[in-house]
């Protein structure tokens, strides 16, 4: 299986400022990688697929990079709303796993 | 509007089953692959199997934790997807959410989902 590891685990930040959550894949899967944003008591909600492409919908302050085995995903400018809890997932193989998650804060 | 709403969560005793429903609407389900994700309590987001479209043969495939356990199926003809979870364990206590699998190009990622419904598993 591929071990998705996220890094760091939690995160404190303020508006406006440009935020970076790293996630790390086990092996190369090339840019099949998808971030997600959940908030408390939500279901998860798709942000980025395939790396980098964002969803319809989604802020241009998201943005997401990285090939191979390392991934980035940022948000250049917070926003309140974007105080979340954020996860990568693969999908180059079965079974798809997702990484251990990166809690957003309001410092 | 696209909408999946979960049903048949709640509490059951180690070794029971439960069957959990998702039913869909605001797009074509025969042509959609459906996965189950599930959650446990204060942790991170774990696969728990998917089901590919009639049209692609129906079949499944299974997270190694709940293989032989637990059954995806689904009846179009209700626009529904099923998970039938049998000998249930303690670390099976979770929210479980479905959610369509939507491809960009040969890569897939977790669209539209549902609301999520409680499975807990205790004695």
């Amino acid at each position: 299986d591929i071990q998705m590891t996220q890094s760091p685990a939690s995160l404190s930040a303020s508006v406006g400022d440009r935020v970076t959550i790293t996630c790390r894949a086990s092996q190369s899967i090339s840019t099949y990688l998808n971030w997600y944003q959940q908030k408390p008591g939500k279901a998860p909600k798709l942000l980025i697929n395939a790396a980098s492409n964002l969803q319809s919908g989604v802020p241009s302050r998201f943005s997401g990079s990285g090939s191979g085995t390392d991934f980035t995903l940022t948000i250049s400018s917070l926003q309140p709303e974007d105080f979340a809890t954020y996860h990568c997932q693969q999908s180059y193989s079965t079974p798809r796993t997702f990484g251990q998650g990166t809690k957003l804060e309001i410092k | 509007e696209v909408q999946l709403v979960e049903s048949g969560g709640g509490l059951v005793k180690p070794g029971g089953s439960l069957r959990l429903s998702c039913a869909a609407s605001g797009f074509i389900f025969s042509n959609a692959w459906m996965s189950w994700v599930r959650q446990a309590p204060g942790k991170g987001l774990e696969w728990v199997g998917h089901i590919r479209s009639s049209t692609d043969g129906g079949t499944t495939d299974y997270a190694a934790p709940v293989k032989g356990r637990f059954t995806i199926s689904r009846d179009d003809s209700k626009n529904t997807l099923y998970l039938q979870m049998n000998s249930l364990k303690t670390e099976d206590t979770a929210v479980y959410y479905c959610s369509t699998v939507l491809w960009f190009g040969r890569i897939d990622a977790f669209d539209i989902w549902g609301q999520g419904t409680m499975v807990t598993v205790s004695s």
